[in-house]
């Protein structure tokens, strides 16, 4: 089985300024990763996936995330952040040759102007 | 084109009483998952179809939750004696085919309070 922490449930950060949402997982098999975004008053999307080849993927709207095997972690980054940032986001994991993901709790993001 | 479409978007009911949800998938994808959405929480799964046919339905809590998907499209997610712990938003998502490369798309949910 899979399981997902994201030990940060609300992040208020500066607008303009980095931003870091933590993200571990636990498999006993290889896994896919996934960071999905929900804003206010819409359903899930997905921001970005790591399913092989890189270990550093990018969204199209400046996030970043590096898959890190050593330590079971998918941290997701961006430089700047701006108020349209403002949403949940989840961490997500599938296990290679099985559908479902495994999903953690959330990490509240809010921009401060 | 149309995204993912759940129906109704908000359901009350009593302790006790028998409920269905509607989720009309994107057309043309064949997988269909249903996700559990407590307060606080991540989305937990439930049931997975390729086609007409469940490929995985561990993550159905116990023999209350039934779900079909008869003709491949829309599919209906039964719940029977429904519970104060059933309160949840229920998502359907659906991606073009099996496997990780085909992002699922979620839709908007249904908001269960069960009374």
């Amino acid at each position: 089985a899979q399981s997902v922490t994201q030990l940060d449930s609300q992040v208020p950060v500066f607008e303009e300024a980095p931003v870091e949402l933590r993200c571990n997982y636990s498999s006993s098999v290889s896994v896919y990763l996934f960071w999905y975004v929900q804003y206010p008053n819409q359903g899930l999307q997905l921001l970005l996936k790591y399913l092989s080849g890189s270990t550093l993927v990018e969204s199209i709207n400046g996030f970043e995330a590096e898959f890190n095997k050593s330590q079971t972690s998918f941290h997701l980054r961006k430089p700047s952040v701006h108020i349209s940032d403002t949403a949940e986001y989840f961490c997500a994991v599938s296990a290679f040759g099985n559908e479902k993901l495994t999903f953690g709790t959330g990490t509240r993001l809010t921009i401060i102007p | 084109g149309a995204g993912v479409s759940q129906t109704p978007s908000n359901k009350v009911t009593e302790k006790g009483k028998y409920v269905e949800l509607r989720c009309d998938p994107i057309s043309g994808h064949t997988a269909l998952y249903w996700y559990r959405q407590s307060l606080g929480q991540g989305p937990e799964f439930l049931i997975y179809f390729q086609g007409t046919g469940a490929a995985d339905d561990s993550g159905l809590p116990n023999d209350r939750f039934f779900a079909v998907r008869p003709e491949g499209s829309v599919s209906t997610l039964k719940i029977q004696r429904t519970e104060r712990g059933d309160s949840a938003v229920y998502l359907c998502a659906s991606s073009l085919d099996r496997g990780p490369y085909n992002e699922q798309f979620f839709g908007p949910g249904t908001r269960l309070t069960v009374l």
